[in-house]
């Protein structure tokens, strides 16, 4: 059984603060790490896709690393705005087709 | 593109009766995938597909069946609803060429599935 595990379950943040979370996964395998952005009574949407270690991404305010060989994915946002409040998951793609979800972190952005 | 689409939005069954979940997409993508949402859980894999004509299990495949006869459709099988599977289904895809894992999945609005 694959372990994808993420880190805080939950997040309180004020306005303008920055804030990461952290991804765990298999060390063996590995074929990609995905970050997806998941608000409440919505679908889940991709943040990023990473593949190769070392792989850093940015999106505006939202950024992601990857270090393949320890098997851990670091997602940072950068002065957090209460629009940022959503469950961020994790994805771990390994030696077969399957994406393999964490269970989430749930942040909350205060104003 | 309509994108990832599922049908219906919310279902009520009584134990023990059957029905199916739609999906469609239509961007061509090779993987289809379907998963469940219960809270604590995260999103768990019940079966996914590479192409037509092939299907293989996820986490959690117990109780139900798929098929993927096109590109387009995979639909998820509820063979004798129980209160457990009372859950959100998403179905989900991406494309398979250039890395079918490198490659980002779309996921569909969801269900809501209630078994009383």
């Amino acid at each position: 059984i694959l372990n994808v595990e993420q880190s805080p379950q939950s997040l309180h943040v004020q306005e303008g603060d920055s804030t990461n979370f952290t991804c765990s996964f298999p060390s063996s395998n590995f074929y990609a790490l995905h970050w997806y952005r998941w608000e409440t009574a919505k679908s889940p949407e991709a943040l990023f896709v990473m593949t190769l270690n070392g792989d850093e991404k940015k999106k505006g305010r939202i950024s992601a690393t990857l270090n393949t060989k320890e098997g851990y994915s670091y997602l940072y946002i950068k002065g957090s705005q209460p629009e940022d409040s959503a469950t961020y998951l994790c994805a771990f793609g390994g030696a077969t087709n399957k994406l393999i979800f964490g269970t989430g972190t749930l942040l909350a952005v205060q104003p | 593109n309509a994108g990832v689409t599922q049908t219906p939005k919310f279902q009520v069954l009584k134990t023990g009766q059957s029905m199916t979940l739609q999906c469609a997409q239509d961007m061509n993508h090779e993987y289809m995938s379907w998963y469940r949402q219960d809270p604590g859980m995260g999103l768990r894999l019940i079966h996914y597909s590479v192409g037509a004509g092939i299907t293989d299990q996820g986490e959690v495949p117990n109780g139900y069946n798929v098929s993927r006869s096109t590109t387009e459709d995979f639909p998820l099988r509820l063979l004798s609803a129980a209160p457990s599977q009372t859950s959100v289904y998403f179905c989900a895809s991406r494309k398979l060429a250039g890395g079918p894992r490198g490659n980002e999945q779309f996921f569909g609005p969801g269900t809501r599935l209630t078994v009383l």
